[in-house]
């Protein structure tokens, strides 16, 4: 069935370091891909998203590319802040489906 | 944007006895409302899909009569947890899709439920 394999935490980076946090997933035909990022004591927020292949989402400074040939979804951000410090989840819906498949999330530490 | 509203947010109980944990949507109409499970270190796994004036559609595994889902009007869907055990102790959430919005799905704050 369809799935989403995203890279284990936590993951600990310096202010202003280069961030990747790895997704791939398994699907049949076309996908739409998230990046869903959990606050401290929030609920999951859309973060990103891209519909199709090469599709590049974008938001706050992170970005990820819809690889198809690879089927992949990395999640990176060039300088990061204390502020980004969350958990973040990779996600696809299924084409013609509602529902929302996860990945098992990627803590994030970013220290001052 | 689209807000949708969780209660309670923190929720303890004796074992045997049932749990309902609410999910509203405040500023839009939601035919279509998901419950995840969240296991600790695991991935939020769909229970249900909760669509109003009709039945669930529970996902492989989960059980109907353990998990009741309702949802009765365009802008709430229940949850209750029936004859709670330890093992169901975890955190809950609920996603309501914004017909208005293509892929536009926002998720409540969340449910820990703690069974003692």
């Amino acid at each position: 069935g369809d799935s989403v394999t995203q890279m284990e935490g936590p993951v600990t980076l310096s202010e202003e370091a280069f961030l990747t946090i790895n997704c791939t997933y398994t699907a049949t035909g076309y996908p739409s891909l998230f990046w869903y990022v959990q606050y401290p004591g929030e609920g999951l927020q859309l973060l990103l998203k891209a519909t199709k292949a090469d599709d590049k989402g974008s938001n706050k400074g992170f970005e990820a590319t819809y690889r198809k040939e690879t089927t992949s979804f990395h999640l990176e951000k060039g300088s990061v802040q204390v502020s980004d410090s969350a958990v973040y989840f990779c996600a696809l819906t299924p084409q013609r489906d509602d529902k929302i498949i996860f990945g098992k999330g990627t803590r994030l530490h970013i220290l001052p | 944007g689209a807000v949708v509203s969780q209660h309670p947010s923190r929720v303890i109980c004796k074992s045997g006895t049932s749990v309902k944990i609410e999910c509203r949507s405040l500023d839009f109409q939601a035919t279509t409302m998901f419950w995840y499970r969240q296991f600790p270190k695991k991935s939020l796994m769909l229970m249900a899909t909760s669509n109003e004036g009709s039945k669930a559609t529970y996902e492989q595994g989960v059980e109907k009569d353990k998990f009741l889902i309702n949802h009765a009007s365009l802008t709430l869907s229940t949850l209750t947890v029936t004859s709670a055990h330890p093992e169901d102790s975890s955190f809950y959430i609920c996603s309501a899709r914004d017909a208005r919005v293509w892929d536009g799905y926002t998720f409540g704050s969340g449910t820990r439920l703690t069974v003692v």
